[in-house]
């Protein structure tokens, strides 16, 4: 079975302060996918990045940047120098063999100004 | 490139009565998948389709809730009658290739369902 778990259910913070959201999985699958989406109050689901699990290249993409261990079943997520508009709550979600994909219950992100 | 569409964003019914939403996924995308989101909890999967056929709807209230997808394209989820546990947000994605959870899906906008 599958499972993701962010164990921060909500975070505040600073504007400019920098931040790392968690994200622990389970999965007795060799090979799987790691994704992060961004839900603002709109409520739409927004893609931000896809791992593989056989590329733990840390990947950062303006400032945002992601920290993929293997080792220790983790994906974590980092916004540097945060913003409001940052504000959202945040998914951390697994794929694989399993034929859906397993989302993590979130984390309340507040930036505040 | 146009998103997920989904339609309406908003609805609100009575219990026992009757719901439609509405999915048009992203062009050439073959898998399209429904999910249901309730309030403080992760997005969790009703029904995936590849092309007009069902890959999986082990997930899906069988007795209450239908989907379908004519032509392999646009998608109807049905809640026929709505109960108060269905109050939830209701998500459409789609992605380009595979079922299931090995390729990126893109999300709609949601159909936020309020049932009283």
């Amino acid at each position: 079975a599958q499972k993701v778990t962010q164990a921060q259910t909500e975070i505040s913070v600073v504007e400019k302060e920098d931040v790392t959201l968690d994200c622990v999985y389970e999965t007795r699958d060799t090979t799987y996918y790691l994704f992060w989406y961004k839900q603002p109050p709109s409520g739409e689901l927004v893609f931000l990045i896809r791992r593989n699990s056989f590329d733990e290249q840390n990947e950062i993409s303006g400032r945002y940047s992601w920290n993929f261990q293997k080792s220790t079943s983790s994906f974590n997520f980092t916004i540097t120098a945060s913003q409001v508009v940052d504000s959202a709550v945040y998914f951390c979600a697994l794929g694989g063999s399993a034929r859906q994909l397993t989302f993590g219950s979130g984390t309340q992100l507040t930036v505040l100004p | 490139e146009a998103g997920v569409a989904q339609s309406p964003r908003y609805k609100i019914i009575e219990k026992r009565q009757s719901v439609a939403f509405w999915c048009n996924p992203i062009s050439g995308h073959a898998t399209l998948y429904w999910y249901q989101q309730i309030l403080g909890q992760g997005p969790k999967l009703l029904i995936q389709f590849q092309n007009n056929g069902v890959v999986d709807d082990s997930q899906l209230p069988k007795d209450r809730f239908s989907a379908e997808r004519l032509k392999g394209v646009d998608s109807t989820l049905k809640i026929q009658p709505a109960k108060l546990e269905d109050s939830a947000v209701y998500l459409c994605a789609s992605s380009a290739r595979l079922a299931g959870g090995r390729d990126t899906q893109y999300f709609g906008p949601g159909t936020r369902l309020t049932v009283l």
